[in-house]
């Protein structure tokens, strides 16, 4: 069964810290990874997509890698704001084309 | 802008009153999808449309169906929604399958109630 596991599932930072949230997956054969945004109670704002024959991808603060060998992809936020307070998801696209979600990392960024 | 929209964002039905969700797009992609979220849950994929050909994911209720009448348009149709079929509905679109094309943008949503 594939799947798609997020560590931690909230996570709590004062305002201007970098932080890494971390995504794991069990399926080594995918096609590309995406990291989402999803503010409560609104849909899903993609964030980054990083192709599996690229490493990283990066948008302004924003830093997402790739490691398909262990099956790990990051996401590095710089100089956190409170602005950046969401539920981050990761899915990666399986070979049926199917997007296969992660729980989320609830992030709070304390002014 | 081009974008994904949902109508209604928020729907009040009945137990067991057909109920239908609305999305349409103006990025004239190819791929329309449809997601079931419920609380502090992943988004789950319920079937997506590649152009007029439909695709059924095989753990999805045959209470719910889908339409979709041109390239811009898609319905989600619950026949006899339940208590169970409370969440939100999420629409998302993709210009192909493979590769880049195939990075998804989402809608708001729509936020079903079933009283």
């Amino acid at each position: 069964k594939q799947e798609v596991t997020q560590i931690p599932a909230a996570l709590s930072v004062p305002e201007g810290e970098n932080l890494v949230l971390n995504c794991s997956f069990t399926d080594s054969a995918i096609y590309n990874l995406q990291w989402f945004r999803q503010d409560p109670g609104k849909g899903l704002t993609s964030l980054l997509l990083i192709q599996s024959s690229q490493r990283e991808q990066t948008s302004g603060r924003l830093n997402a890698s790739l490691d398909k060998s262990s099956g790990r992809s990051t996401l590095y936020i710089a100089a956190s704001q409170p602005g950046d307070s969401a539920t981050y998801l990761c899915a990666h696209r399986s070979n049926t084309g199917k997007l296969i979600f992660g729980q989320g990392t609830t992030l709070q960024v304390k002014p | 802008d081009a974008m994904v929209i949902q109508n209604p964002r928020y729907q009040v039905t009945q137990f067991g009153k057909p109920v239908t969700l609305s999305c349409s797009q103006t990025l004239n992609h190819n791929v329309m999808y449809w997601y079931q979220q419920k609380s502090s849950q992943a988004p789950k994929l319920l079937f997506h449309y590649y152009d007029k050909d439909f695709n059924n994911e095989a753990d999805t209720p045959d209470n719910f169906q889908s339409r979709r009448p041109n390239t811009s348009f898609c319905f989600l149709d619950i026949r006899s929604p339940g208590l169970g079929d409370a969440a939100m509905y999420l629409c998302a679109t993709s210009r192909g399958l493979a590769g880049g094309s195939s990075e998804q943008y989402f809608g708001p949503g729509t936020r079903l109630t079933v009283t």
